[in-house]
């Protein structure tokens, strides 16, 4: 097992434009999270799926972003319409079920210009 | 709601000397706790956590933090640090039952030779 992996592991897109990023998570874990990292702060909390039912959701999560898991594998994170604002580190997290404590892919850096 | 302070942004400290970075959380409900740190461009690795039982926890990499429910802390220690610990160190709090964590603003350890 590789562990939690993202793709792209960068992306630049010009405000305006929606782009969609890959979660896929260690193979046996039915927990995936989403989170946000800007510069110089913590990661935020974005969104949670146990399988493929999202369960809970961020209100820093507005109607620009959506996310998806639907076969209860690998996940996608959208954001339409990107903002400057949107420039961020995008982590992906997975665990187990009865389990606390994450791991953690090394991201996804969306740079808008 | 729930929250994290870690109370030191930056701590530099000379190789082979100890080291704590604090961190001290306020919540209504009982809480798990969490020390994560993340190399540069890369996501977050678990250190350690505290579940419950023993509050003295110790984690990979020679680390070990203490639980202190009165003082509503959790700090790290590392008694005698290498250059290889140069990192980003976040501090995270979920309630008992959550999923979600919430993670302190970091405290960046410098290690100089």
């Amino acid at each position: 097992d590789t562990g939690v992996s993202q793709d792209p592991r960068h992306k630049i897109t010009k405000r305006g434009q929606n782009v969609t990023f890959r979660c896929d998570p260690i193979s046996e874990h039915n927990r995936l999270y989403w989170y946000r990292q800007t510069l110089g702060q913590g990661p935020e909390f974005l969104t949670y799926f146990q399988n493929e039912a999202q369960l809970e959701k961020s209100r820093l999560l507005s109607d620009r972003f959506s996310a998806e898991r639907p076969k209860g594998s690998f996940s996608t994170l959208e954001i339409q319409r990107t903002e400057q604002g949107d420039s961020a580190m995008y982590l992906c997290a997975s665990s187990p079920r009865d389990s606390h404590g994450y791991t953690f892919g090394s991201g996804t850096r969306l740079t808008v210009v | 709601a729930q929250s994290v302070t870690q109370l030191d942004s930056q701590v530099p400290v000379f190789e082979e000397a100890p080291v704590e970075l604090r961190c001290n959380y306020s919540s209504s409900v009982s809480v798990y706790l969490f020390w994560y740190v993340q190399y540069p461009n890369q996501g977050l690795q678990l250190l350690l956590k505290y579940l419950s039982g023993s509050t003295l926890v110790k984690g990979i990499n020679g680390f070990e933090a203490e639980f202190n429910k009165s003082q509503t802390s959790f700090h790290l220690r590392k008694p005698s640090v290498h250059i290889s610990d140069t990192a980003e160190y976040f501090c995270a709090v979920s309630n008992q039952g959550a999923q979600k964590l919430v993670f302190g603003q970091g405290t960046r350890l410098t290690i100089n030779p």
